[in-house]
């Protein structure tokens, strides 16, 4: 079955920086493009950028541009968000998903504290 | 940017009622509007695309509606597993923007 797994847990200070993995099974991985949405404690939902694992172009919001980079492996059908510069306001659950955001990451927890 | 807007926040419903939330966006967006449910600790789970296309294993009891601007989610007769926070989002154009959520409980 379609199915998106994603590293543990991080706790990272501030100042540092945090890659997440997400690793793609069930699917032809280079042919549907791959989201990182972000989730901080009781707020809403935050896109972040979108990866395509075919070419490895992206496209990321505005607000993160500087600080995140999404990269894929084809040989391993995993895609990475790396986000560097980590403040506290980064503490989030951070989400893969799969375009049309049909399948999900069940998330990956990244705590920013000194 | 495109700015989406939901209404309620959040809805008190008894099991068996009829549910409508309401979506709006800034600007017109055809109907490249989808809608999440989420339980707490949970991801989130897709239940409609193109405003008004039930994702494959979706009960028929949730429907959406709207084009251009304004959207609706109608759940036909809520069920206790329906009991989530409920958004909306378009990808008509890049950034992706979400709603900020509809909380829907029990009464």
């Amino acid at each position: 079955q379609v199915q998106l797994v994603q590293s543990g847990a991080e706790v990272k200070k501030p100042g540092a920086s945090v890659k997440v993995s997400c690793k793609a099974s069930g699917y032809t991985f280079t042919s549907y493009y791959m989201h990182w949405v972000r989730q901080a404690p009781g707020q809403g939902l935050e896109w972040m950028g979108i990866i395509n694992p075919s070419g490895g172009s992206t496209s990321y919001a505005q607000k993160f541009q500087g600080r995140v980079t999404m990269t894929r492996d084809t040989s391993t059908s995993t895609v990475y968000m790396e986000l560097s510069s980590l403040r506290s306001e980064d503490t989030a659950v951070y989400y893969c998903a799969r375009d049309p955001m049909d399948v999900w990451g069940k998330g990956t927890t990244v705590t920013v504290s000194s | 940017d495109i700015q989406m807007t939901q209404s309620p926040s959040s809805l008190s419903a008894s099991v068996g009622d009829r549910v409508t939330i309401t979506c709006r966006a800034s600007q017109g967006i055809s109907n490249y509007l989808a809608w999440f449910q989420q339980k707490p600790g949970k991801a989130p789970k897709s239940l409609i695309y193109a405003a008004s296309s039930l994702q494959s294993g979706v009960p028929s009891k949730f429907s959406g509606s709207g084009s251009g601007t304004d959207f609706t989610l109608t759940i036909s007769s809520l069920q206790p597993e329906d009991f989530a926070t409920y958004y909306c989002q378009q990808y008509n154009s890049y950034p992706l923007t979400f709603g900020p959520g509809t909380k829907v409980d029990i009464k």
